[in-house]
């Protein structure tokens, strides 16, 4: 089945320790999203890949990076994780940007000690 | 400004239909998405809506009217597994006039026996 995958689903880390979580798809889908939902949030948009083209948000902290290698991987790189980043982080891919619909992998919990 | 509002709890009883209200303010629209997520997992798509109208997917059809920025999604014949939070998205247009998905808080249903 055409899915959305990320690894790990449990992520520890140290105050400050980087990180990367990461994401693939075999939809074949243009557009990748990373997305941070914290408890009882809506998701909040970080940045988005149109196929090589990176997209980031106005207020996405500069500790937040992405790099995306080929169509079916993505990753986001947290360079000094502070206690406030701890939330579930979403990878989300679309054909498109336009009216397309997002399809969600199952996420990853991150936890910041 | 963006807004999205919804209810933020509702309670039924299984076998029962309910209805979960979407109100928004956005600029400019570009099509209104339903998602479904159980506590801890990723959100799922359950509808799109662009045009006015009903559309209708087995035990869930969604709702829309433009003219009064509304939608409304109704579960029919409530299963205890509905039990989850239902987000409501509108893609309208950020600042730099890009297309973008404004996420409502979301509505946490707890189906009852």
């Amino acid at each position: 089945d055409a899915m959305v995958i990320q690894n790990p689903r449990y992520q520890v880390t140290q105050f400050g320790k980087p990180v990367t979580l990461s994401c693939s798809q075999t939809l074949n889908h243009n557009v990748m999203y990373w997305y941070q939902q914290k408890s009882s949030q809506a998701p909040k948009l970080l940045f988005h890949y149109y196929d090589k083209d990176f997209n980031n948000e106005a207020d996405t902290p500069d500790n937040f990076q992405s790099r995306r290698p080929n169509t079916s991987f993505c990753f986001l790189d947290i360079r000094s994780p502070g206690l406030g980043d701890a939330a579930m982080y979403l990878c989300a891919t679309s054909r498109d940007t336009r009216a397309d619909t997002q399809y969600f992998g199952p996420g990853t919990r991150l936890t910041v000690l | 400004g963006q807004n999205i509002d919804q209810p933020t709890e509702m309670t039924a009883t299984e076998g029962a239909i309910v209805q979960i209200n979407c109100t928004y303010q956005t600029s400019g629209f570009n099509g209104l998405f339903w998602y479904q997520q159980h506590a801890g997992e990723a959100p799922t798509f359950l509808s799109y809506n662009v045009l006015d109208g009903l559309e209708e997917k087995g035990r869930f059809s969604s709702f829309l009217s433009r003219s009064k920025g509304y939608s409304y999604l109704l579960l029919k014949e409530l299963q205890m597994k509905d039990s989850a939070s239902y987000l409501c998205a509108v893609r309208a247009y950020n600042a730099g006039n890009n297309r973008k998905l404004i996420w409502g808080l979301g509505t946490s249903l707890a189906v009852n026996p």
